[in-house]
């Protein structure tokens, strides 16, 4: 099993462009969320799925769209990028989610936004 | 909303020796998991130990152990034998509905 995916590892944008943060899980999880980590705030969760069409906003939604179309995949969207969004962000997932589970992360993309 | 609270940003340790990192929590759930993680320079996040709110036995993992007091709501993380590999951010984190991280604690490991 390659785990959890996420790809790029690294990105660099300019204020106002979009881009699309993948994420992609072989383990079967029905729960996928993403987070972003930033200096002495520790993880907040931006956006998770309970399964295949179901998303829901976590801490701190705005600026982020989501979508789950498959179990395995899990893209995180920057609609129109600020310096705001400059951040560490990182997908994890779980087999239920909730209270149950122990969630597993991807390796995190540095996302830097000039 | 739940929320997780680690006080110390920095701690460090002698080789060998035992180190303990702190956690408090607030929540108005009965049923939820804490959990902490370690996070080396490489930046991957590692499930280090995880306590069920329900079990009163504290969880341990090798070196590993936590003091898990539910009525203080205050969940401790103990490092035995403290090795170089150990150095690393941990953070404290619980699970309810919803996942919240605390801030962080850094830990140097002097050898």
């Amino acid at each position: 099993n390659a785990g959890v995916t996420q790809t790029p590892k690294f990105q660099v944008l300019k204020t106002g462009q979009s881009m699309t943060l993948q994420c992609a899980q072989d383990m079967n999880h029905e729960y996928m969320s993403w987070y972003r980590q930033d200096p002495g705030m520790g993880l907040r969760l931006i956006h998770y799925s309970v399964g295949a069409g179901i998303t829901d906003q976590g801490e701190v939604p705005n600026g982020y769209n989501v979508s789950r179309s498959t179990t395995e995949d899990f893209p995180l969207r920057l609609l129109s990028a600020a310096p705001s969004q400059t951040s560490v962000y990182f997908c994890a997932s779980s087999y239920y989610g909730g209270s149950t589970d122990t969630q597993y992360f991807g390796p995190g993309t540095r996302l830097t936004v000039l | 909303a739940q929320t997780v609270t680690q006080s110390q940003p920095e701690m460090s340790v002698q080789e060998a020796e035992t180190v303990t990192l702190s956690c408090t929590y607030d929540t108005s759930e009965s049923d939820y998991y804490l959990f902490w993680y370690k996070q080396p320079p490489s930046r991957q996040m590692i499930l280090v130990i995880r306590q069920e709110a329900y079990k009163q036995q504290n969880a341990t993992e090798n070196r590993f152990s936590v003091n898990f007091q539910k009525a203080a709501k205050s969940f401790s993380l103990k490092i035995s034998d403290s090795q170089l590999g150990d150095a690393a951010m941990y953070f404290c984190a619980y699970s309810g509905n919803q996942f919240y991280f605390g801030t962080g604690t850094s830990l140097t490991v002097i050898p």
